[in-house]
C-alpha cells in the first residue's frame, strides 16, 4: 500500500520553513526520507522506527506518530540546496522488508 | 556507504528488442532492488534480488518481462525484454547492506527510451 505525501508540491523563499507528511493504512514499522534531485539517485535522509521519535539532520528533522500512522519531515530555514522531490518511504508491520515509497513532495526554493 | 555502478547510463533502443542492466556493487550487499521511475513520479519497486534464490516480483511485473540475475553479493542485472515505448522509463538499482531498516543506496540509473 503506497503511503500518501502531502502536499505535492511546495515554493519557498530561502530561509522559510516547510512540512512535507507521510500516511499509511496500514502499521508502518518504519519511515525512510529519501531526496532526489533531478537527475539524480536518491539520497538517504534518515529513518524512523517505530516508538514515536523524532530524529534530525543539520536542519532537516522529522517526527513519527506510531498511533496516527504517519511521519512528517520539518525544513527549518530552507537553503537554496533543499531543492529536490522528497520521497517517503515504509516499512509495514508484519510485511515483506522492501520500501515502498509516496508519489513525491517537490520541493523549490527560490532565492 | 555503498558505491554502485550502474550501467548503461542511458540507451536508445528499438521495439522488440532487450536490454540488460548492470548493477555492480562496491562490497558485499544482502539485499539488492530493482525500481522503474517514471519522469517526475515515484520509485516503483519491480522486484527484489536476494543472492541464492529466485527474485521476488511485484505485481504487474513478470520474470519474462524483466529477468534478474543474482550471480554473487555485488552484481546484478535486469534485462527489459521485447521493449515497447510503455517501457521506457528509469531503471533504478538500490542496495541496502543490513536488514531492511538500514539506509538505502541507488545507484545512478538507467535512462531508457524505446522507440
Amino acid at each position: 500500500q503506497q503511503p500518501v505525501q502531502s502536499p505535492q508540491a511546495v515554493i519557498l523563499r530561502e530561509g522559510e520553513d516547510a512540512v512535507i507528511n507521510c500516511s499509511s493504512s496500514k502499521a508502518l514499522y518504519s519511515v525512510h526520507w529519501y531526496r532526489q534531485k533531478h537527475g539524480e539517485a536518491p539520497v538517504f535522509l534518515m529513518i524512523l522506527l517505530k516508538g514515536g521519535e523524532q530524529k534530525g539532520h543539520e536542519k532537516i528533522s522529522a517526527s513519527f506518530n506510531e498511533k496516527k500512522q504517519q511521519s512528517s519531515l520539518y525544513l527549518t530555514a530552507s537553503q537554496l540546496s533543499y531543492s529536490g522531490t522528497y520521497f517517503c518511504g515504509t516499512l509495514t508491520q508484519g510485511g515483506s522488508e522492501k520500501l515502498v515509497f509516496g508519489k513525491g513532495t517537490k520541493l523549490t526554493v527560490n532565492p | 556507504s555503498a558505491v554502485i555502478s550502474q550501467k548503461p547510463s542511458r540507451d536508445i533502443c528499438q521495439r522488440g528488442t532487450s536490454l540488460t542492466i548492470q548493477c555492480q556493487v562496491d562490497s558485499q550487499v544482502t539485499m539488492m532492488f530493482w525500481y522503474r521511475q517514471q519522469p517526475g513520479q515515484s520509485l516503483t519497486l519491480i522486484a527484489t534480488a536476494n543472492q541464492g534464490s529466485e527474485a521476488t516480483y511485484e505485481s504487474g511485473f513478470v520474470i519474462d518481462k524483466f529477468p534478474i540475475s543474482r550471480p554473487n553479493l555485488t552484481f546484478s542485472t535486469l534485462t527489459v525484454s521485447n521493449m515497447s515505448p510503455e517501457d521506457s522509463s528509469i531503471y533504478l538499482c538500490s542496495v541496502v547492506r543490513g536488514n531492511a531498516n538500514t539506509e538505502a543506496f541507488f545507484g545512478q540509473g538507467t535512462r531508457l527510451t524505446v522507440v
